[in-house]
């Protein structure tokens, strides 16, 4: 089973819409949870961090976490196509040693 | 802001040659690391630093690696003798406190190998 998961993508989504991007993770014991930005060629940009379950909002964008199922998933509202952009999820996996792991990273394309 | 930062930006080298790649990490921040992502892959961990030693390292980072803290603002990553599958943007990361602490990156440093 894969640390970290996520759907590839690309998730099209218009613009003004709510993005949905989600990510499943297989350490139970994970306390860490991150969604970072990449653009095409650039470092990870840090969007948002969450560690307990529930919402954290931040602006436009809203990180959820389940930790019961493994869950984590990211809502961007109101989406811009400068959202456009690969969007990953890490995860503080304790069980491999202490270090974050990232998902694949899903695409997503907003649409004009 | 503060920021991670990494020279160079972009390098070719022959394979068989050492490169080293340099980053200033955030000056407050005590742990360090090493990711590293092959064109259309995902970012892979390959070290983590802290106290002036290795606290975790991945399989990926075989004995062709090192890493050092020469003085008291700069961080390296040696390749000793490059193969052409260590091509790929190698990024510099650093977080104020222990791991599960957000990590912030530098641009990277876009190492090719030929």
């Amino acid at each position: 089973q894969k640390e970290v998961e996520q759907n590839s993508g690309p998730l099209s989504v218009p613009e003004g819409a709510i993005a949905s991007l989600n990510c499943t993770y297989s350490d139970r014991g994970s306390q860490s949870f991150f969604w970072y930005r990449q653009y095409s060629g650039k470092s990870p940009e840090l969007i948002m961090s969450i560690y307990s379950n529930g919402d954290k909002e931040d602006g436009r964008f809203t990180a959820q976490l389940n930790k019961a199922s493994q869950y984590v998933s990211l809502l961007i509202r109101d989406s811009q196509p400068s959202d456009s952009a690969t969007y990953l999820c890490a995860v503080h996996i304790m069980e491999y040693g202490n270090k974050l792991v990232f998902g694949a990273g899903t695409i997503l394309r907003v649409k004009s | 802001e503060p920021e991670v930062t990494q020279t160079p930006s972009h390098q070719v080298t022959q394979m068989g040659q050492e490169v080293i790649l340099r980053c200033v990490p955030i000056s407050n921040h005590l742990y360090f690391y090493w990711y590293r992502q092959i064109l259309g892959q995902k970012v892979e961990f390959l070290v983590s630093f802290y106290n002036n030693e290795i606290s975790e390292k991945s399989e990926i980072f075989d004995d062709q690696f090192s890493v050092e803290r020469p003085d008291g603002s700069n961080f390296t990553l040696k390749i000793r003798s490059t193969k052409l599958e260590d091509s790929a943007m190698y990024f510099c990361a650093s977080s104020e406190r222990v791991p599960g602490n957000t990590i912030y990156f530098g641009e990277g440093s876009w190492l090719t190998v030929v």
